[in-house]
């Protein structure tokens, strides 16, 4: 079974631009979360959708967005980018049973902003 | 106060020996609990999850929960080389999220 896969893998942007990041979650998985990774500040929880809803959200700005497919894939979006939106962005998949909710990761897009 | 906490490490693990990560969490609600291993550069890669109190074996890892101490353990076994990675513990709380430790660094010595 392929696992969760994420586009692009790299991404380089300045200030002010605006971005989207794309997932696709482990056939038959139809959770997905999303998580920002920094040095600084380790793995922050952005958002999670189950079938197409937002069903939890982190403590991030507005600027930060996402949405689900019918199909369970996912994109996110970061608006209006700042240099501290640098970092490792992290989609992990996980069947809808939230009681264990084990989740499995993708390889992450590095988002650099200049 | 993070609701998940973790030693950064590095905690310097010679080969053969037994590597022990610990974990403290400030959700009562939490229900499971989650070990993931993290190379340099890689994604997190999810090595064990525990739910109920007491210990679960997988190999050379054993995972610990004490609920009413709010604590979960790992330890790895016959250390290897290849176990040197971060290991991040990871709760999910009574809200839904999972809320992950800033991850504890492990170099296993030759």
């Amino acid at each position: 079974k392929a696992g969760v896969t994420q586009t692009p893998r790299y991404l380089i942007k300045t200030r002010g631009q605006q971005v989207t990041l794309s997932c696709s979650p482990i056939s038959g998985h139809r959770s997905v979360s999303w998580y920002q990774q920094t040095p600084g500040q380790g793995l922050q929880f952005l958002f999670e959708y189950f079938s197409e809803t937002q069903r939890n959200k982190g403590n991030f700005p507005g600027r930060f967005s996402g949405r689900q497919f019918s199909n369970s894939r996912s994109e996110m979006n970061v608006s209006t980018l700042e240099l501290g939106d640098s970092a490792l962005y992290l989609c992990a998949s996980s069947l809808e049973d939230r009681s264990y909710n084990e989740q499995f990761f993708g390889p992450g897009t590095r988002l650099t902003v200049l | 106060q993070k609701e998940v906490e973790q030693n950064s490490g590095p905690l310097s693990v010679p080969e053969g020996a037994i590597a022990s990560l610990n974990c403290t969490y400030s959700d009562r609600g939490s229900q499971s609990f989650f070990w993931y291993r993290q190379y340099s550069g890689k994604s997190p890669e999810l090595i064990m999850f525990i739910y109920s109190n007491g210990d679960k074996e997988d190999g050379r890892f054993t995972a610990q929960l004490n609920k009413a101490s709010q604590y979960v353990s790992l330890l790895i076994r016959d250390s290897q080389p290849s176990d040197s990675a971060t290991y991040l513990c990871a709760g999910l709380g009574s809200w839904g999220k999972l809320q992950f430790g800033a991850g504890t660094q492990v170099v296993v010595t030759p």
